[in-house]
């Protein structure tokens, strides 16, 4: 089946680092990625939307400048959290799919990010 | 507003029966509904899917009805086994499933021995 591959798997930093997580698709194009937050014990909830070759769909209540999202080819996207603090630590979930319709996502397996 | 929601928290079943997930959903347009499994400090994996022009879609032991009357799917996995032990998310799309998806809260479900 597709793979989605996510990396790194943890973090742990100080606050004030800025933090990349690398989201790929190994064995398809993915036309779109998205990108998950989840909390302890809650759903996943989205944060933002990418096309490849185009800027990131933030949802609201999501800081684009504090989460730097760049999708520059089909299998490739990232994600930045720039000057990452105690408040940002979480579960970061990617998910990719391609351009045909009714056609189901494919997550990574998650960043658990741990700021100190 | 929650769109997709899961009532069950949790479900436990004997191990060779079934299991019986529900979720509801509110929003109209959705037109394409998943079933992921998850295990802790994973990612969710795709099990099954189905479009809103068929009301049931089989997969080995896993099956899903959609009843677009009463905003209702259900997974059902028959046997259950040990190894289907996880939590157990509900989502939904529109537009042929080319919207993000809402996910519903989870059910974790424990089958056991």
């Amino acid at each position: 089946g597709a793979v989605v591959s996510q990396h790194p798997s943890r973090v742990i930093c100080k606050s004030g680092t800025s933090v990349k997580i690398e989201c790929r698709s190994l064995d398809f194009q993915a036309t779109t990625m998205f990108w998950y937050r989840q909390f302890p014990k809650q759903s996943l909830m989205l944060m933002a939307t990418s096309n490849e070759g185009s800027k990131a769909t933030y949802e609201q209540g999501v800081e684009k400048d504090k989460f730097l999202i760049n999708h520059a080819s089909l299998t490739l996207s990232t994600l930045t959290v720039t000057s990452a603090h105690p408040e940002d630590s979480s579960f970061y979930i990617c998910s990719a799919r391609g351009g045909v319709s009714n056609q189901p996502q494919h997550f990574g397996d998650g960043t658990r990010l741990s700021i100190l | 507003d929650q769109q997709v929601k899961q009532n069950s928290p949790s479900l436990s079943v004997q191990e060779g029966r079934i299991s019986i997930l529900n979720c509801d959903y509110t929003n109209s347009m959705f037109d394409y509904f998943l079933w992921y499994k998850k295990y802790p400090a994973e990612g969710p994996t795709f099990l099954i899917s189905i479009s809103s022009i068929k009301d049931k879609n089989e997969d080995g032991r896993f099956t899903v009805f959609l009843n677009k009357s009463a905003k209702h799917l259900s997974l059902h996995i028959v046997p259950s086994q040990p190894g289907d032990s996880a939590v157990y998310f509900c989502a939904a799309s529109a537009n042929s499933g080319n919207t993000p998806l809402v996910f519903g809260k989870g059910t974790r479900l424990s089958v056991i021995a």
